[in-house]
């Protein structure tokens, strides 16, 4: 099955600085991801998604670049703020399942 | 609009015993998925139910079960609870996919100790 991981578990930065959040996937099948932010006490709450079609896609401070040559992805978070803290999560879709696997995660911690 | 609602916050158990978790989907959702997601981890799928079916099931044991009820609402029971049944479930809701849409919606979780 799909194997979703990230290779670093917690991202410590300066209020203001961007921030990159990597994530690597095993399964070449996936063709939907999606990065979801989870707060302490809450359940994750989607961010952005892309499709394998693309290589990348913008959002609201937020953009998430594709490389399915070496099966990776990144969010990357413009001038982060103390309101960003979270554990920030990748999953894969595809290969006939529309169900997201998950990786464990990375914590991301804003300094002020 | 509420969003996806789950009762109750918080649980604690002891071993051996049964428990009954529910969820409430986002208004206008028909489909229910459930999450077990322990302590440093990712959520890990459990079931899906849409029209009071499960859909779909992840690699958990029959000790799991759920139910789906016509006003979409849905419980996820859990029976002989071990101490590794300890975490947060999640319930996520969503439009049936072959309405086109993917994205699900998730709730704040319940957080269930077992002792």
């Amino acid at each position: 099955g799909e194997s979703v991981g990230l290779h670093l578990p917690t991202l410590s930065v300066q209020e203001g600085d961007n921030s990159i959040i990597n994530c690597a996937y095993s399964n070449s099948a996936s063709d939907y991801f999606i990065w979801y932010k989870q707060e302490s006490g809450k359940g994750p709450q989607f961010i952005i998604d892309i499709r394998s079609n693309m290589d990348k896609r913008q959002g609201q401070r937020v953009t998430v670049l594709l490389n399915k040559t070496v099966k990776h992805l990144s969010l990357q978070i413009a001038a982060t703020q103390p309101g960003d803290s979270a554990v920030y999560f990748c999953a894969g879709l595809g290969g006939g399942s529309y169900i997201p696997t998950f990786g464990r995660g990375t914590s991301l911690i804003v300094h002020p | 609009d509420a969003g996806v609602t789950q009762s109750p916050t918080h649980l604690i158990k002891t071993r051996g015993q049964q428990v009954t978790l529910r969820c409430s989907p986002k208004s206008g959702h028909d489909t229910v998925s459930w999450y077990q997601q322990a302590l440093g981890q990712g959520p890990q799928f459990i079931f899906q139910y849409y029209e009071e079916e499960e859909r779909q099931r992840g690699n958990f044991p029959d000790r799991f079960s759920g139910h789906q009820f016509p006003n979409y609402s849905s419980e996820l029971n859990v029976n002989a609870l071990l101490l590794g049944d300890s975490a947060l479930y999640l319930c996520a809701s969503s439009l049936w996919i072959g309405q086109g849409t993917n994205e699900q919606f998730f709730g704040p979780g319940t957080r269930l100790t077992v002792l």
